[in-house]
């Protein structure tokens, strides 16, 4: 059974870091592009990053960009979310994404989420 | 930045009737679509992907069609359970985007 999983949301100042990190299991971490989609309270949903299986090629998206790093750790199936120079714009809870097999954009799994408040 | 825009807003229908969601991207050359299913407090749920293939699991009461700019999901009887948030989701283009979803409430 595929399980995600995140964690490390909280309550963070204006300028402040989170580390964000999703731990997989049931499927071929590895073999899976992954990525991250965050929802504001009460609002929609917005794709935030995607990385590869491998981790060679990643994906931003232009409000982040600079800010929020994707990495995974394939030997340890756990994908990570490195948020540094945060804004109350990024207040949401973060999804893990697992893409399907057809490589980036289809979410065939998500995680419960975490919660990230960016407030002074 | 392709836009998604989704129609109606809110869609109130008793169980049992027919369900009509519709999906409207900004750039007409818009072929990777997908519908996404989100009851409160839950994580969102791949319904369709690639326009209209259903995903694993998912009843055969959901379909969906479409073509260049226009895409809708119908579903055919609605069940108590699919009274929800449907958003569609382009995957053509980074970044990838989603619709701001249609709300199917209990009439």
């Amino acid at each position: 059974e595929v399980q995600v999983s995140e964690s490390g949301g909280g309550l963070v100042q204006p300028g402040g870091s989170l580390r964000l990190s999703c731990a997989t299991s049931g499927f071929t971490f590895s073999g899976y592009a992954m990525g991250w989609v965050r929802q504001a309270p009460g609002k929609g949903l917005e794709y935030v990053s995607v990385i590869s299986g491998s981790g060679d090629r990643t994906l931003y998206r232009d409000s982040v960009k600079g800010r929020f790093t994707v990495s995974r750790d394939n030997p340890e199936n756990t994908l990570y979310l490195h948020m540094n120079s945060l804004r109350v714009e990024d207040t949401a809870l973060y999804y893990c994404a697992k893409q399907s097999s057809s490589g980036f954009g289809w979410v065939d799994y998500w995680g419960q989420g975490t919660l990230v408040t960016v407030s002074s | 930045e392709i836009v998604l825009t989704q129609s109606p807003a809110t869609l109130s229908l008793f169980p049992g009737e027919r369900a009509t969601l519709s999906c409207r991207a900004s750039q007409s050359d818009t072929d990777d679509l997908a519908w996404y299913q989100q009851r409160p407090g839950q994580a969102p749920r791949l319904l369709i992907y690639d326009v209209s293939t259903r995903a694993t699991d998912i009843p055969a009461r959901f379909s969906g069609s479409g073509s260049g700019t226009d895409f809708t999901l119908t579903i055919s009887s609605l069940e108590p359970e699919d009274f929800a948030v449907y958003y569609c989701q382009q995957r053509t283009r980074w970044p990838f985007t989603f619709g701001p979803g249609t709300k199917v409430d209990i009439k």
